[in-house]
């Protein structure tokens, strides 16, 4: 099947603690993104890379670093994990062409206990 | 001011009705327009894109943009209870990099049997 797909689903970790949620397309899209959805629902762009290279760095904690070893995939490491991490995370892709949407993975659930 | 605006809802119509969805935006140099579904748990999913001012069809959904009043909305005639979700209005661009979409904050939609 062609998607974003990222894993895990589901990831309940408790604070301080470090935790990597992975991500990879087949679309042959080249740019990427991660998106934070909190409780309130609001999808916030935080990273985008085209090609694997960083083109939109939103004001994030130091603590989130993306890594794109490739343009198929788009890591998010997460160190100290906080409270206020807990949240949904999407992963998302699109063509380079600048009006293509985005197609979304089916997201990653924190919880930072 | 935030840079795309939504009514957060919750908007209730009953079944059959037409719902009626807005959205403004902040950028004038914003190129492209593009709503999302959201039901509860899943992922964003794309329903309808426009570009130009007027008005775009697609089955039961009717897309609308005015880039003068720098407003969206959308349309959806005889609406079904599946509908009932939570709506979000993306922006992308600015004009500087078109690879950059921003969400509104999301309506919520009930529709009632």
């Amino acid at each position: 099947d062609t998607a974003v797909s990222q894993t895990p689903k589901y990831l309940v970790t408790q604070m301080g603690n470090d935790k990597s949620i992975k991500c990879e397309q087949n679309l042959g899209h080249d740019t990427m993104y991660w998106y934070k959805q909190d409780s309130k629902k609001f999808l916030k762009i935080m990273f985008s890379y085209n090609n694997k290279e960083l083109i939109i760095n939103e004001t994030v904690p130091n603590r989130f670093s993306p890594k794109s070893p490739d343009k198929a995939h788009l890591n998010l490491h997460i160190n100290s994990l906080e409270l206020g991490d807990s949240a949904v995370y999407f992963c998302a892709s699109s063509p380079r062409t600048g009006n293509s949407p985005l197609h979304f993975g089916n997201g990653t659930r924190l919880t930072v206990t | 001011q935030k840079e795309v605006e939504q009514n957060s809802g919750p908007l209730s119509v009953p079944e059959g009705a037409i719902a009626s969805l807005n959205c403004t935006y902040s950028d004038r140099g914003s190129q492209s327009f593009f709503w999302y579904r959201q039901y509860s748990g899943k992922s964003p999913e794309l329903i309808m894109f426009i570009y130009s001012n007027g008005d775009k069809e697609d089955g039961r959904f009717t897309a609308q943009l005015n880039k003068a009043s720098q407003y969206v909305s959308l349309l959806i005639r005889d609406s079904q209870p599946s509908d009932s979700a939570t709506y979000l209005c993306a922006v992308k661009g600015p004009s500087l990099n078109n690879n950059d979409m921003r969400f509104g904050a999301g309506t919520r939609l009930t529709v009632k049997p």
